[in-house]
């Protein structure tokens, strides 16, 4: 157990629709990271957050968005879904922003877009 | 731009045997190279990792190889055991930022 926790753990929808995934990070860590992981495009980088700033963005849509509350969990926000947002959904956190600092992983939240 | 390529895709070796997975990067930025391991539906799980001011990492049976010159690195999995099918990922990152850049993964089964 990595100490990060996400929900929900499955995530059933239609196309078109809105859903937020949610996640905490191990405790004392202020660094919250969001990958996707699909069989087409592997495990990819898309957002990440410091004590509630943005600190870096990679390959997230516009339709996707997120944010880091007060008290240090983070949402992943998407909208618009298409089949082809279907994917895994990982959280992840450190300690610091900058680094390199180790990375711990939540179980992830799959994503289904019917 | 796939900037951490893996090989192989997948692997079966026999219990008791070694297990090499061997990475290759691009970006000389990058100087923090952790491998985890992944079981099926769970999470990425940090295995073990190097930065470049060393060659060579052991933690038990696991062990990292390092060539900064040829910018590769492998994950060898001595005594390979069938309670480490999984499958690996290769990652890298560097000080500027903490994002990590994976390769495509390996699927290793180990038959007993």
């Amino acid at each position: 157990d990595s100490g990060v926790t996400q929900t929900p753990k499955h995530l059933i929808t239609a196309t078109g629709q809105r859903v937020t995934l949610r996640c905490s990070p191990r405790s004392g860590d202020l660094s919250v990271y969001w990958y996707q992981q699909s069989l087409d495009q592997g495990l990819q980088f898309l957002i990440q957050y410091y004590n509630g700033e943005e600190r870096a963005k990679g390959n997230i849509l516009e339709r996707f968005s997120a944010q880091q509350f007060p008290d240090l969990h983070s949402e992943l926000n998407l909208s618009s879904l298409e089949l082809g947002d279907s994917a895994l959904y990982f959280c992840a956190s450190s300690v610091e922003a900058g680094g390199p600092y180790e990375q711990y992983f939540g179980p992830g939240t799959r994503l289904t877009v019917t | 731009q796939q900037q951490v390529k893996q090989s192989p895709q997948s692997l079966i070796v026999q219990k008791g045997g070694i297990s090499i997975i061997n990475c290759a990067y691009e970006n000389t930025a990058f100087d923090y190279f952790p491998w985890y391991q992944q079981f099926p539906g769970k999470g990425p799980a940090l295995l073990i990792a190097i930065r470049p001011d060393v060659s060579e990492k052991k933690e038990g049976r696991f062990t990292i190889s390092f060539n900064k010159s040829a910018k590769q690195f492998s994950l060898h999995i001595m005594d390979s055991q069938p309670g480490d099918s999984a499958t690996y990922f290769c990652a890298a990152t560097n000080n500027a930022g903490n994002m990590l850049t994976f390769g495509g993964g390996t699927r290793l089964m180990v038959k007993p």
